[in-house]
């Protein structure tokens, strides 16, 4: 089955540096990949939308100079969280879908920011 | 815009007893997707069950099932026989075909107890 590969798995940074997070789909070509933010205990917030070789397309309220998402191949989309502050501290899940996939997303492992 | 509404943010079931979680939807559209998901403590998002709305049929996945009412835009899932390894985080979850996206539930957290 489709496997999308999330790293790290876990990151500590301090306050003002940037961190970068990848998606990386292993058996197949992601056209579209998806990045949520999820708060302790609560549902899945989209941030944003990228598509391969294109701008992504950042949800209402998502501050697109903050959050930087590249999707330069087929297989990798990444998320560099830049400036990083102490709110930005979330649970951060990636999703891919590939050309004629079934409906059903495959979702990274996601990514635990702590910022000090 | 549209929204997916759980009202009920825990529930409990003892092992091999039968539960069903609710899921309220609002769309003005007519083709979409409906999907469960699953979030185990290791926050893995794991697809459970997906029904395509043009489709009167409900789909069934070996224990998890769901009722779907298009008409009053409720997609509840029943989980038969549970076990204790389906204790997790459950969201459901609508995409519109028009925008690719997945609208997300607050989730129900499920406990089951031996």
């Amino acid at each position: 089955g489709a496997v999308v590969s999330q790293h790290p798995s876990r990151v500590i940074c301090k306050s003002g540096t940037s961190v970068k997070i990848e998606c990386r789909s292993l058996d197949f070509q992601a056209t579209t990949m998806f990045w949520y933010r999820q708060f302790p205990k609560k549902s899945l917030m989209l941030m944003a939308t990228s598509n391969e070789g294109s701008k992504a397309t950042y949800e209402q309220g998502v501050e697109k100079d903050k959050f930087l998402i590249n999707h330069a191949s087929l297989t990798l989309s990444t998320l560099t969280v830049t400036s990083a502050h102490p709110e930005d501290s979330s649970f951060y899940i990636c999703s891919a879908r590939g050309a004629g996939m079934d409906y059903g997303y495959t979702f990274g492992s996601g990514t635990r920011l702590t910022v000090v | 815009a549209q929204t997916v509404t759980q009202s009920q943010p825990e529930m409990s079931v003892q092992e091999a007893e039968t539960v069903t979680l609710s899921c309220t939807y609002d769309t003005s559209e007519n083709n979409y997707y409906l999907f469960w998901y699953k979030q185990p403590p290791s926050r893995q998002m794991i697809l459970v069950i997906r029904q395509e709305a043009y489709k009167q049929q409900n789909a069934t996945e070996n224990r998890f099932s769901v009722n779907f009412q298009k008409a009053a835009k409720s997609f509840s899932l029943k989980i038969s026989d549970s076990q204790l390894g389906d204790t997790a985080m459950y969201f459901c979850a609508f995409m519109s075909l028009n925008t690719d996206k997945l609208i997300f539930g607050t989730g129900t957290r499920l406990q089951v107890f031996p």
